[in-house]
């Protein structure tokens, strides 16, 4: 069974611009969250999806926010990029909410300029 | 405020030694645990788990111990092999919080032949 992909691996925007992440969950996952990882603050958790709805979400500003689409794949956006945004973005499904073992992607590397 | 705290960035152990991982937490709700380990250029890949219902757990070559009492939890490697050599997250959440995982900053553990 194929793992958690995540398109694209890296990406380089500058400062204003807006990303778009893709996330594609372990088939028959239907749970997705994003986490984003910085040497600075770790691995913090950004938000949950299940159903095509959010479900929790971290202590992000509005600029962060994420879909679900009806086969549980997942898309994040940061809109108005800043300098602090660059970090591995990291993507987790497993198999519905909750208490379940959360398995990772690759992630994706920001980098903004 | 850092909830879950791992206060060793490093540690070196000799193959075939034991390695002991620790983390401590601050929050009282936490009530699951896992244990992550990361590769470089890699998502992080779970390793085990424990319910706060439990002291131990055990699977293959790594078991986990929590103390409820102290907050504190440790994962322990026997025999340790190179190949072990990782980045170690510790990671909480709280019953109501469905997937949201908080993490440590990791411990990157090397493992000498």
């Amino acid at each position: 069974k194929a793992g958690v992909t995540q398109t694209p691996r890296y990406l380089i925007k500058t400062r204003g611009q807006q990303v778009t992440l893709s996330c594609s969950p372990i088939s028959g996952h239907r749970s997705v969250s994003w986490y984003q990882q910085t040497p600075g603050q770790g691995l913090q958790f950004l938000f949950e999806y299940f159903s095509e709805t959010q479900r929790n979400k971290g202590n992000f500003p509005g600029r962060f926010s994420g879909r679900q689409f009806s086969n549980s794949r997942s898309e994040m956006n940061v809109s108005t990029l800043e300098l602090g945004d660059s970090a591995l973005y990291l993507c987790a499904s497993s198999l519905k909410q909750g208490r379940e073992t959360q398995y990772f992607g690759p992630g994706t590397r920001l980098l903004v300029l | 405020d850092q909830q879950v705290k791992q206060n060793s960035p490093s540690l070196s152990v000799q193959e075939g030694r034991i390695s002991i991982l620790n983390c401590d937490y601050t929050n009282s709700m936490f009530d699951y645990f896992l244990w992550y380990k990361k590769y470089p250029a890699e998502g992080p890949t779970f390793l085990i788990s424990i319910s706060s219902i439990k002291d131990k757990n055990e699977d293959g070559r790594f078991t986990v111990f929590l103390n409820k009492s102290a907050k504190h939890l440790s994962l322990h490697i026997v025999p340790s092999q190179p190949g072990d050599s990782a980045v170690y997250f510790c990671a909480a959440s709280e019953y109501n919080q469905g997937g949201k995982l908080i993490f440590g900053q990791g411990t990157e553990l090397s493992v000498k032949p």
